[in-house]
């Protein structure tokens, strides 16, 4: 079954401190991995997207890094600010298969809170 | 642009109305998506379209639900009669392509008392 699992659900650091989240997936065939960011009361915004082939890709203080073998990916937050306190979502995208058109599968999120 | 444009922001609605969600795409978008968003079972992909054409439904939760995108600027999602359960935030979302970015609209909230 295809599925993805984020950890932490949850996580509270101090502004200025780096954090990483954790993305497992078991999604095949692969097509590639994103990452969200989402506000409260606001729209998914998106901040990287990955195939198969990369490993490690950044966006500003944000570094996603891609383990295809393992099924694993890590969004690393640098300095941390107050603005990156948010839902981040991690979503796996499938290849069309069979009869299937290609699904996206999503993560629920790790909530994170910068404190200052 | 201004991005993906929804309406209404908030609709609170009685059980048994019915409730009809707009989405304008980015000028451009091939394909359009509509979502919903509950705290437990986070984003769910509900149906999309690729040229207007809708090309998967499979993640509509039941016949109370449709969609239609009469031209490339407009979709909606539909749901007739409405259900507490159906309460949530939808998003509808457009990219260019299916495996490129997909930017999101605002969502509306759907409260059904």
């Amino acid at each position: 079954k295809n599925q993805v699992e984020q950890s932490p659900q949850s996580l509270i650091i101090l502004e200025g401190k780096n954090c990483t989240l954790q993305c497992n997936y078991t999604v095949s065939p692969f097509s590639n991995l994103r990452w969200y960011k989402q506000d409260t009361g606001r729209g998914p915004v998106s901040l990287t997207i990955m195939t198969f082939s990369e490993n490690t890709k950044s966006n500003g203080r944000y570094t996603a890094t891609l383990d295809a073998d393992t099924k694993q990916s890590s969004l690393h937050i640098t300095a941390s600010q107050l603005s990156d306190s948010a839902s981040y979502i991690c979503v796996v995208s499938a290849l069309p298969y069979g009869g299937s058109q290609g699904n996206l599968i999503f993560g629920k999120g790790t909530k994170l809170s910068v404190k200052p | 642009d201004a991005g993906v444009i929804q309406s209404p922001r908030h609709e609170v609605t009685e059980m048994g109305q019915e409730v009809t969600l707009r989405c304008k795409p980015i000028s451009g978008h091939d394909y359009l998506f509509w979502y919903r968003q509950t705290m437990m079972r986070g984003l769910e992909l509900l149906i999309y379209f690729n040229n207007n054409v809708p090309i998967d439904d499979s993640g509509m939760p039941e016949d109370r639900f449709s969609a239609k995108m009469p031209n490339a600027s407009f979709s909606t999602l539909k749901i007739q009669p409405s259900e507490p359960r159906d309460s949530a935030v939808y998003f509808c979302a457009s990219s260019p392509t299916r495996n490129t970015e997909a930017f999101f609209g605002q969502g509306t909230r759907l409260t059904v008392v």
